[in-house]
């Protein structure tokens, strides 16, 4: 089945810091990945739609300048957090669609758990 | 706007009990719905899926059958292992291209 592989699994860093999480689609091409951020106990939100060789589309109230998406090749998006914040602290999810089919159930990564000191 | 709305948890059940979690969403068309579940400290994983009025996903003892009429998607079980618990999140695929909307979840735990 379609694999999608997130790293890093867990990352701590310092305040004022960049982090930057990749997101890969190990065995499907994905024009399209979505970042998503989650808070304890709470939803997913979408933060942005990353497709390959295309500037990100950002949800409104996401800095854009702030999370960086890059999606340079079909199987790699990353996403930057620049000057990272304890605010930013939070569990990161990527998600891939397979190439080709719209409507098609998403594929996630197992999540990167950001923590900023 | 479209919406999803989830039941809230936590949801305690002993083994072999029988689950149900609601799930309603509000919507001008017709999205397609999934359930996902999400194990400690995992990403999502796609439990079952339906995108027509009618249709009944099932995966894993899991069912859920799109009710338009009530729009509802209501994840059911006969009879849950401790193994099943894990947080379920109710989805809808309102644009067609997998731009989900998810519910807020809803943790599941069953004790032996």
């Amino acid at each position: 089945g379609a694999v999608v592989s997130q790293h890093p699994s867990w990352v701590i860093c310092k305040s004022g810091t960049s982090v930057k999480i990749e997101c890969r689609s190990l065995d499907f091409q994905a024009t399209t990945m979505f970042w998503y951020r989650q808070f304890p106990k709470q939803s997913l939100m979408l933060m942005a739609t990353s497709n390959e060789g295309s500037k990100a589309t950002y949800e409104q109230g996401v800095e854009k300048d702030k999370f960086l998406i890059n999606h340079a090749s079909l199987t790699l998006s990353t996403l930057t957090v620049t000057s990272a914040h304890p605010e930013d602290s939070s569990f990161y999810i990527c998600s891939a669609r397979t190439q080709g089919t719209a409507n098609s159930p998403l594929h996630f990564g197992n999540g990167t758990r950001l923590t900023v000191t | 706007g479209d919406s999803v709305t989830q039941m809230e948890g936590p949801v305690t059940l002993s083994e072999e009990a029988f689950l149900t979690i609601n799930c309603t969403y509000t919507a001008t068309g017709y999205p397609s719905l999934f359930w996902y579940v999400q194990y400690p400290g995992e990403g999502l994983q796609l439990l079952l899926k339906a995108t027509k009025a009618d249709d009944k996903g099932s995966n894993k003892g899991f069912e859920a059958t799109y009710r338009k009429e009530t729009t509802s998607f209501h994840l059911e079980k006969g009879s849950v292992q401790v193994s099943d618990s894990a947080v379920y999140f109710c989805a809808c695929d309102f644009s067609g291209y997998s731009t989900l909307t998810f519910g807020k979840g809803t943790m599941l735990l069953v004790s032996p």
